[in-house]
C-alpha cells in the first residue's frame, strides 16, 4: 500500500512534442506529490508538485494532472526540448510522514533533436 | 541561500568496512532525510530526522543509523559494510513546517563497496 507505481520506464519523444508520464498509488492518505528530475551525477531536482485539492497545476512548460478517484497522476511536458533527456521520479507522501518520500521507480526520457 | 552540502562526494570502501556520510542543509531547515539510490531498487527512504531526533525509519537494518546535530547537520553510518551498500547517498532538507512538504536534494555520495 506504500507503494508508488510509475510508467513508462523509458520514453522516447521527438523534440518539440509531448512527453507523458505516469504515476499511480494505493495509500489514500498520501497528500502531497511532486515530481523530480535528475541529471546523471546529480541530486534529484524539484519540477513540480500538487495537493488533491487541485485536479491540475502548470509551470512553464510542465504540467501535472491529478485524478483523485482514480488515484493516479501524471507529468505532461510540451514542446519537449534535448535539454529535458534526464530520469523522471513521481513521488508521494503522507501527513503523517512529510519526511519520507515514496519514490516510482522511474522513467529515463529521451527527446530526439 | 546555499543548497544541500554533501561530503564526500566519493568513497571507495572494503566490506566489514564503516564509512560516515555527511549533510548539510539548507539554512532553516530543520528536517533532514537519508535516501538510498540503486539501479535496481530506485530510490529508498532510510531515516529522517528532525530537532535532533528520529521522525521516521525505513526498512533498512540496523547496520544503517544516523544522527543530527543542533545545528541541524546530519550524519548517516553504515557498519560492516557489503557489497550490495554500494549506491547513491541522498540527503534531502526541508523546512519541516505546516504545508511544506518540500525536500531538497544534496548531490549524494556515491559509495563503492569492493
Amino acid at each position: 500500500q506504500q507503494q508508488v507505481k510509475q510508467s513508462p520506464q523509458s520514453l522516447i519523444v521527438q523534440k518539440g512534442g509531448i512527453s507523458i508520464i505516469n504515476c499511480a498509488y494505493e495509500n489514500t492518505a498520501f497528500d502531497y506529490f511532486p515530481w523530480y528530475q535528475q541529471f546523471p551525477g546529480k541530486g534529484p531536482a524539484l519540477l513540480i508538485a500538487i495537493r488533491p485539492d487541485v485536479s491540475e497545476k502548470k509551470e512553464g512548460r510542465f504540467t501535472i494532472s491529478f485524478n483523485k478517484s482514480a488515484k493516479q497522476f501524471s507529468l505532461h511536458i510540451m514542446d519537449s526540448q534535448p535539454g529535458d533527456s534526464a530520469t523522471y521520479f513521481c513521488a508521494a507522501s503522507s501527513p503523517s510522514n512529510t519526511g519520507k518520500l515514496i519514490f516510482g521507480q522511474g522513467t529515463t526520457l529521451q527527446v530526439k533533436p | 541561500k546555499a543548497g544541500v552540502t554533501q561530503t564526500p562526494r566519493y568513497l571507495i570502501k572494503t566490506r566489514g568496512q564503516q564509512v560516515t556520510l555527511s549533510c548539510s542543509p539548507i539554512s532553516g531547515h530543520r528536517s533532514v532525510s537519508w535516501y538510498q539510490q540503486t539501479p535496481g531498487q530506485g530510490l529508498q527512504f532510510l531515516f529522517e530526522y528532525f530537532s535532533e531526533t528520529q521522525r521516521n525509519k525505513g526498512n533498512f537494518p540496523g547496520r544503517f543509523s544516523g544522527r543530527q546535530f543542533s545545528n541541524s547537520r546530519s550524519e548517516m553510518n553504515v557498519s560492516t559494510l557489503e557489497l550490495g551498500d554500494s549506491a547513491l547517498y541522498l540527503c534531502a532538507s526541508s523546512l519541516a513546517g505546516p504545508g511544506t512538504d518540500t525536500q531538497y536534494f544534496g548531490p549524494g555520495t556515491r559509495l563503492t563497496v569492493l
